[in-house]
């Protein structure tokens, strides 16, 4: 079956840099969430997209912004790149036809070095 | 607020041996789901189970259990005869609106690192 699709995987950016990070849900799922894990932290959510419309923002700093696409891919660009943004940017679709059913299928993940 | 708290930061076991991970949670929805995520060295999020609110049963899945009381707020996982290929960092999340509505916004405890040693 197909999964959440995540690109690149891995990315070594230095400071004041940008970076954009991909996304590719599952088909027919209209729903994208941005999650950001930090080394030794738990997940944190960043934005949503429902229709690619934003629908939840959550602790996305400033200089992070992100859309959605017609073909609902997602895409996350960051910019002015800082050593703390060093993390594991994961992306989860799900499907929203009738709201949140609590199918939400995560991506492998994009690990982000930044130097 | 929401909120999901995992005591334990770490757990030590042998090989074998059977351990609980534990899981509180708070929130003032009705309807809710609970979600056990696994995390190995590789990185990436394994799911484990998914339940939702209206559903206490407990579940069973080879050698990983877990008991759902809502009555404590509790949802604790259990894996029995622990193998090495299980170490690893667990994370329990509960489905949110902090920020906004949508419940796909998962709020994650701080993880549990269990090591299972030979």
């Amino acid at each position: 079956a197909a999964g959440v699709i995540q690109s690149p995987r891995h990315l070594i950016k230095e400071k004041r840099e940008t970076a954009t990070l991909k996304c590719y849900p599952i088909p027919r799922h209209d729903t994208v969430y941005w999650y950001q894990q930090g080394p030794g932290q738990d997940p944190q959510f960043l934005i949503s997209f429902y229709e690619k419309m934003q629908s939840d923002k959550g602790s996305i700093p400033d200089r992070f912004s992100a859309q959605q696409f017609s073909d609902y891919h997602s895409e996350l660009n960051m910019s002015s790149l800082e050593l703390g943004d060093s993390a594991l940017y994961f992306c989860a679709s799900s499907p929203r036809t009738s709201g949140f059913t609590g199918e939400l299928f995560f991506g492998e993940g994009s690990r982000l070095t930044v130097l | 607020a929401q909120k999901v708290t995992q005591a334990q930061t770490e757990i030590s076991v042998v090989e074998k041996e059977d351990v609980t991970l534990d899981c509180v949670y708070e929130t003032r929805d009705t309807t809710y789901y609970l979600f056990w995520y696994k995390q190995p060295p590789s990185g990436e999020l394994v799911f484990l189970i998914r339940r939702n609110s209206f559903d206490e049963q407990n579940e069973i899945s080879g050698r990983y259990s877990w008991n759902f009381q809502k009555s404590t707020s509790s949802f604790n996982f259990t894996i029995t005869a622990s193998q090495v290929v299980d170490s690893a960092v667990y994370f329990c999340a509960l489905s949110g609106r902090n920020y906004g509505g949508s419940q796909g916004n998962l709020i994650f405890g701080k993880g549990t690192k269990l090591s299972v040693k030979p």
